[in-house]
């Protein structure tokens, strides 16, 4: 069964304040592995698709990497709208290519 | 290119009624997913329709269904609704097939509280 665990489940910086949230995954075969970022009461916006170890993407103060057992979005000189929660999901080789989410990180970022 | 868009916004119910979730998916899009988000969880796959037919299912009960449309709009039906059923529903149009990259269009969601 497909596992995805965030940490930390809550993150407070402040303005300027760099840090990083982890997803570790189990999958069978990653065939994707995606961050999306999600404002409170609304759906999921989606932001990178990473497919293969070592890959990097990169959006104004985000960016994604990715290992074999997991991925990292870093964010640099974070601003208050950044606060949001993260959300990862992983999508596995063969079957139906469902992704499976984790629970996310709630950030905030204070001014 | 219009979005993905859901309805209602927010509902209310009480135990034991039926509720009828519906979702328009994004232009060209051929397949949708449901999730249920419970407050400070991820979302948990419900089921997919793709080209009218369900195309995988996650563990809910059978009194959680759906149906797509020619238009690949879709609805999702509860029924007998518990307590527990309270949740942000999110709809998630995307491509399948030889364009599939994955990526999932979401609403914004369903609100429903069940009392």
């Amino acid at each position: 069964e497909d596992q995805v665990t965030q940490s930390p489940e809550a993150l407070r910086l402040q303005e300027g304040e760099s840090s990083s949230l982890n997803c570790s995954y189990t999958v069978s075969g990653l065939r994707g592995l995606f961050w999306y970022r999600q404002d409170p009461g609304k759906g999921p916006e989606f932001l990178f698709t990473l497919y293969s170890a070592g890959e990097e993407k990169e959006k104004e103060r985000l960016k994604a990497t990715l290992t074999k057992k997991e991925s990292f979005l870093h964010i640099t000189a974070p601003k208050p709208e950044d606060s949001a929660t993260y959300l990862c999901a992983v999508q596995a080789i063969g079957g139906s290519y469902i992704p499976t989410f984790g629970r996310g990180t709630s950030l905030i970022v204070h001014p | 290119e219009t979005g993905v868009t859901q309805s209602p916004t927010h509902l209310i119910k009480t135990r034991g009624q039926q509720v009828t979730l519906r979702c328009s998916s994004q232009s060209g899009h051929n397949t949708v997913s449901w999730y249920q988000q419970a407050l400070g969880q991820g979302p948990q796959f419900i089921f997919q329709y793709y080209r009218e037919e369900e195309n995988g299912r996650g563990n809910f009960p059978p009194r959680f269904s759906g149906l797509q449309f020619p238009n690949y709009s879709s609805e999702l039906n509860v029924n007998a609704l518990e307590l527990d059923d309270s949740a942000l529903y999110l709809c998630a149009s995307s491509i399948s097939g030889g364009e599939d990259t994955g990526e999932l269009f979401f609403g914004e969601g369903s609100r429903l509280t069940v009392l």
